[in-house]
């Protein structure tokens, strides 16, 4: 069984670019998950995803989108980079119903992009 | 606002002792609790977690004791080996998951 694949690992943008990062989620896992994590921070909630349709968002502006496909492989979009979207992007699959807090989530090793 | 704190930001201990990780939390609707490990250049991989109607749960050398009144939880591992060396995240869980800041484990042959 295959884990929690991103890609591309590390990218540098400039500020005013946009961004893509992909996430394709563990074999049977239909939910995913995108955190940003600074450094020395711990994991933010960005976004989930479920059933292709954006499931809880957390206190991210709208440049921040995503997009989940019918393989529920997941896309993160940045507009309008700033400097401080440079971070780690970890996506998280997960199975069961997401609202559960008993669901466990499988992380990726993220995306690090740095703005500059 | 911050409603899981990690306070330690680093934590050594000597190998085959115990080690203990703290976390506070703030809101009182988190259901389930969680503990994950994360290594340089990986992701954070799952390791523990208790539901908010219990007071422990055990799993080997890991051990998540939970104090609802003190809205205190904390990671116990005994013994303590070199591969324990990670960040520890606690994580708390209400319709999604909330981390705290994370505390750097060193344990020392």
């Amino acid at each position: 069984e295959t884990g929690v694949t991103q890609s591309p690992t590390h990218l540098i943008k400039t500020r005013g670019q946009q961004v893509t990062l992909r996430c394709s989620s563990q074999s049977g896992h239909n939910t995913v998950s995108w955190y940003q994590q600074a450094l020395g921070q711990g994991p933010q909630f960005i976004f989930q995803y479920y059933r292709e349709e954006e499931n809880g968002r957390g206190n991210f502006p709208p440049r921040f989108s995503g997009l989940q496909f019918p393989n529920y492989s997941s896309e993160l979009n940045v507009n309008a980079l700033e400097l401080d979207d440079s971070a780690l992007y970890l996506c998280a699959s997960s199975s069961g119903v997401p609202s559960s807090g008993a669901n466990v989530l499988t992380f990726g090793a993220g995306s690090r992009l740095t703005v500059l | 606002d911050q409603q899981v704190k990690q306070n330690s930001p680093s934590l050594s201990v000597q190998e085959g002792r115990i080690s203990i990780l703290n976390c506070d939390y703030t809101n009182s609707m988190f259901d389930y609790f969680l503990w994950y490990k994360k290594y340089p250049a990986e992701g954070p991989t799952f390791l523990i977690s208790i539901s908010s109607i219990k007071d422990k749960n055990e799993d080997g050398r890991f051990t998540v004791f939970l104090n609802k009144s003190a809205k205190h939880l904390s990671l116990h591992i005994v013994p303590s080996q070199p591969g324990d060396s990670a960040v520890y995240f606690c994580a708390a869980s209400h319709q999604r998951l909330t981390f705290g800041e994370g505390t750097q484990l060193t344990v020392n042959p």
